[in-house]
C-alpha cells in the first residue's frame, strides 16, 4: 500500500506564504505524477494543480494563477505546493495524490495523503 | 477549461437501494473519467478509473459507464459503508477538474 505523508498544520496570516510537502516514501515518484487538490469547508474537491517529476513538467489551474508553484524533488520522491498570497477563504484541506502512472491515460489519482490543514486568519 | 456537472446534489436512499448519480462533462473527454468517494476527515478514496474500471479492493456493486459526455456511477446494493459524497473527475485535458460532488445520505 502506498502510504503519503504530507507535512503538518499551519496557520497563516492572510498575505503570507504556505509550502505544503508530500513524501513518497521508498522513492515511487520516478513513474508517476502528484497532483495536489483541496477541499475548503462546506466546498467540493478543487484540482489546484500537478507535476510529472520525471518529464519536469507542471500544470495548475488558472484559479491560483500567479499564486501557486508546484515541484517535485525526484531524489527525496517528495512533492511541494506553495500557495502565495493567502487569503481567508483558502482555509481548506490540502491533499496531494499519487497517479495511476506516468501517462496521460493513467492521471487518475490513485493514492491520496492525509491531507494538511492550512488555516488562514488574521 | 471541461466543465463537469454531477446530478443528483444529494440523494436519500436506504440500505439495499440501487442508486445511479450522473456526471455530464461539457466537451467530450472519451473515457478519462474517474469516481471518488470522500467521508467526513478522510482523504478521497478511488473507486473507478476509465469510466468503468473498478480499482482494486473497490467492491463490486460498485459500477461505472458512459463514454464522450455523459457517465453514471451505480451502486447496485447500498451498504451502510456507502453514505458519502461521490465526485468525479475528469483526467483528459489540464485542467483536472471535478464534479461539484454528490451526498448520499440514509434516508
Amino acid at each position: 500500500q502506498v502510504q503519503l505523508v504530507q507535512s503538518g498544520a499551519e496557520v497563516k496570516k492572510p498575505g503570507s506564504s504556505v509550502k505544503v510537502s508530500c513524501e513518497a516514501p521508498g522513492g515511487t515518484f520516478n513513474s508517476y505524477g502528484v497532483s495536489w487538490v483541496r477541499k475548503a469547508p462546506g466546498q467540493g474537491l478543487e484540482w489546484m494543480g500537478g507535476v510529472i517529476p520525471s518529464f519536469g513538467t507542471a500544470h495548475s489551474s488558472l484559479n491560483f494563477q500567479g499564486r501557486i508553484t508546484i515541484t517535485a524533488d525526484e531524489s527525496t520522491s517528495t512533492s511541494y505546493m506553495e500557495l502565495r498570497s493567502l487569503r481567508p477563504e483558502d482555509t481548506a484541506i490540502y491533499y496531494c495524490a499519487r497517479t495511476g502512472g506516468l501517462w496521460e491515460t493513467q492521471r487518475f489519482l490513485q493514492h491520496w495523503g492525509p491531507g494538511t490543514l492550512v488555516i488562514v486568519s488574521s | 477549461d471541461i466543465q463537469m456537472t454531477q446530478s443528483p446534489s444529494t440523494l436519500s436512499a436506504s440500505v439495499g437501494d440501487r442508486v445511479t448519480i450522473t456526471c455530464r462533462a461539457s466537451h467530450s473527454i472519451s473515457s478519462w473519467l474517474a469516481w471518488y468517494q470522500q467521508k467526513p476527515g478522510k482523504a478521497p478514496k478511488l473507486l473507478i478509473y476509465k469510466a468503468s474500471t473498478l480499482e482494486s479492493g473497490v467492491p463490486s456493486r460498485f459500477s461505472g459507464s458512459g463514454s464522450g459526455t455523459e457517465f453514471t456511477l451505480s451502486i447496485s446494493s447500498l451498504q451502510p459503508d456507502d453514505f458519502a459524497t461521490y465526485y468525479c473527475q475528469q483526467y483528459n485535458n489540464y485542467p483536472y477538474i471535478f464534479g461539484q460532488g454528490t451526498k448520499l445520505q440514509i434516508k
